[in-house]
């Protein structure tokens, strides 16, 4: 079945450090695929999505590419800030079912001054 | 905003009480759904709907139903609560379109002593 993996982390950068979190994904037709951001306390919030191969998601300075070949959807950033800490999760939605949106395990990232 | 309210945002009870946890959305999406967060597990759904009285189980449902007699509440209840089901509840919302992301709300922290 549909899949998601990426690294769990916890992650832990200095300030202005290059962020690469890692997602990989198995899907048996042509998924959409997100990055969600959950601030402590908070739910989910959505951060870059992508809905066909090649498709460049971006937010606030964080980038994803949708890459079939390699089945990968790795989120970037050139230089985090204090304010970025917090859980990314990959996921990934089938488009022939409502109910399916498949999430990762998240990843804490913690950036230090 | 998504326009989602989840309430109580926090409760505690006691096993063997029963618990309704309500999600509220201003924006008259077709598509809501419940979930469940916990470490170790990441989300996991509960249930979902997909139209008013129209509902189906998620991966997790046992101890759980729901009702959406409005298309703007969502109700999930848990008959008897055990202390397996504390746990921190998303809901979120979805709209019509089938590769568009879900949006969640802020979560209700349930604790069952």
């Amino acid at each position: 079945g549909d899949s998601v993996t990426q690294m769990e982390g916890p992650v832990t950068l200095s300030e202005e450090a290059f962020l690469t979190i890692n997602c990989t994904y198995t899907a048996t037709g042509y998924p959409s695929l997100f990055w969600y951001v959950q601030y402590p306390g908070e739910g989910l919030q959505l951060l870059l999505k992508a809905t066909k191969a090649d498709d460049k998601g971006s937010n606030k300075g964080f980038e994803a590419t949708y890459r079939k070949e390699t089945t990968s959807f790795h989120l970037e950033k050139g230089s985090v800030q204090v304010s970025d800490s917090a859980v990314y999760f990959c996921a990934l939605s089938d488009p022939t079912s409502y109910d399916k949106v498949i999430f990762g395990p998240g990843t804490s990232l913690s950036v230090i001054p | 905003d998504a326009g989602i309210t989840q309430s109580p945002r926090h409760k505690v009870t006691e096993t063997g009480t029963p618990v309704t946890l309500r999600c509220h959305q201003t924006e008259n999406h077709r598509y809501m759904y419940w979930y469940r967060q916990d470490p170790g597990h990441g989300l996991r759904l509960i249930h979902y709907s997909y139209g008013v009285k129209d509902t189906d189980k998620g991966e997790v449902s046992d101890g759980y139903s729901v009702s959406r007699s409005k298309t703007e509440d969502f109700l999930l209840t848990l008959e008897s609560a055990t202390s397996s089901q504390t746990s921190v509840y998303f809901c979120a919302i979805r709209t019509g379109e089938i590769n568009q992301p879900q949006h969640f709300g802020d979560g209700t922290r349930l604790s069952i002593l």
